[in-house]
C-alpha cells in the first residue's frame, strides 16, 4: 500500500529556516519528490530525491532516508513569497505511479 | 519550451451528465498523468498514460476513464457525474529519467 504523513500546518517567520517533514511507506519505492502549491495554482516541481543524503538547489533542500521512510524539505531565509502549500509524493507501485501527501500548508510572518 | 497545457479551465454540469477533460503535454514528453485534488483529499491519482496504453491506475470507480492519443495528447472522461466528483482536476506530464512532473493549470469542474 501506499501511505504518506506530513505535518497539516507550520508557520515561520521571514529570513527563518524552517524543516518540513515526511514519512511514507510506499510499495515499490522508487524516489521522493517535493513540490510546492501557491493557493489556486497548480503544484510545480522542487526535487526528486533518489539516494539517501541531502540534496541542495539554492535556498531549498531536500533529505531522504530510504532505511528510515523519511524525508525533509529544507527553507532557507524565508521569504513571505514562500507560504505556500508543500507537497510530498513518493514514486513507487508501478511506472509514474505517484502518491502524494495531503500537504504541509505554510505562513510565512514578518 | 510550452508548458502543459488544459481545456477548459472551468466547467459547470449538472448531476448524471458526462464530460471531457483534455491535457497537451510538454512536447518531447511521453507519460501523462491524471489527478483529482479537492480540499479534503489533497491530490488522488487517477490513472497515467505513456505512449497510448494506460500503464497505472488510481482507486477510482469505472466512471472515470481516460485515453492518450499518438500525439501524448490525452483526454480524461467522466460519466454519470455525481456532486462529489467537484474538483480541480490536474494533469502532468513527465518526461524519461524518473524527473518531476510538471503540472498543467487544471481544470475546475463543479457539479451542480
Amino acid at each position: 500500500g501506499q501511505n504518506i504523513d506530513q505535518p497539516t500546518e507550520m508557520t515561520a517567520t521571514e529570513g527563518a529556516i524552517v524543516q518540513i517533514n515526511c514519512t511514507y511507506q510506499t510499495s515499490g519505492f522508487n524516489g521522493l519528490f517535493w513540490y510546492q502549491q501557491h493557493a489556486g495554482e497548480a503544484p510545480t516541481f522542487l526535487s526528486y530525491n533518489v539516494l539517501d543524503g541531502l540534496e541542495e538547489k539554492g535556498r531549498f533542500s531536500s533529505f531522504l532516508s530510504r532505511s528510515k521512510g523519511y524525508s525533509y524539505l529544507l527553507l532557507k531565509e524565508l521569504q513571505m513569497k514562500d507560504s505556500a502549500s508543500y507537497l510530498c509524493a513518493a514514486s513507487g507501485g508501478g511506472y509514474q505511479k505517484v502518491t502524494f501527501g495531503t500537504g504541509t500548508k505554510l505562513q510565512v510572518i514578518p | 519550451k510550452a508548458g502543459v497545457t488544459q481545456t477548459p479551465r472551468y466547467l459547470i454540469k449538472t448531476r448524471g451528465q458526462q464530460v471531457t477533460l483534455s491535457c497537451s503535454p510538454i512536447s518531447g514528453h511521453r507519460s501523462v498523468s491524471w489527478y483529482q485534488q479537492t480540499p479534503g483529499q489533497g491530490l488522488q491519482f487517477l490513472f497515467e498514460y505513456f505512449s497510448e496504453t494506460q500503464r497505472n491506475k488510481g482507486n477510482f470507480p469505472g466512471r472515470f476513464s481516460g485515453r492518450q492519443f499518438s500525439n501524448s495528447r490525452s483526454e480524461m472522461n467522466v460519466s454519470t457525474l455525481e456532486l462529489g466528483d467537484s474538483a480541480l482536476y490536474l494533469c502532468a506530464s513527465s518526461g524519461s529519467g524518473g524527473q518531476g512532473q510538471y503540472f498543467g493549470p487544471g481544470t475546475r469542474l463543479t457539479v451542480l
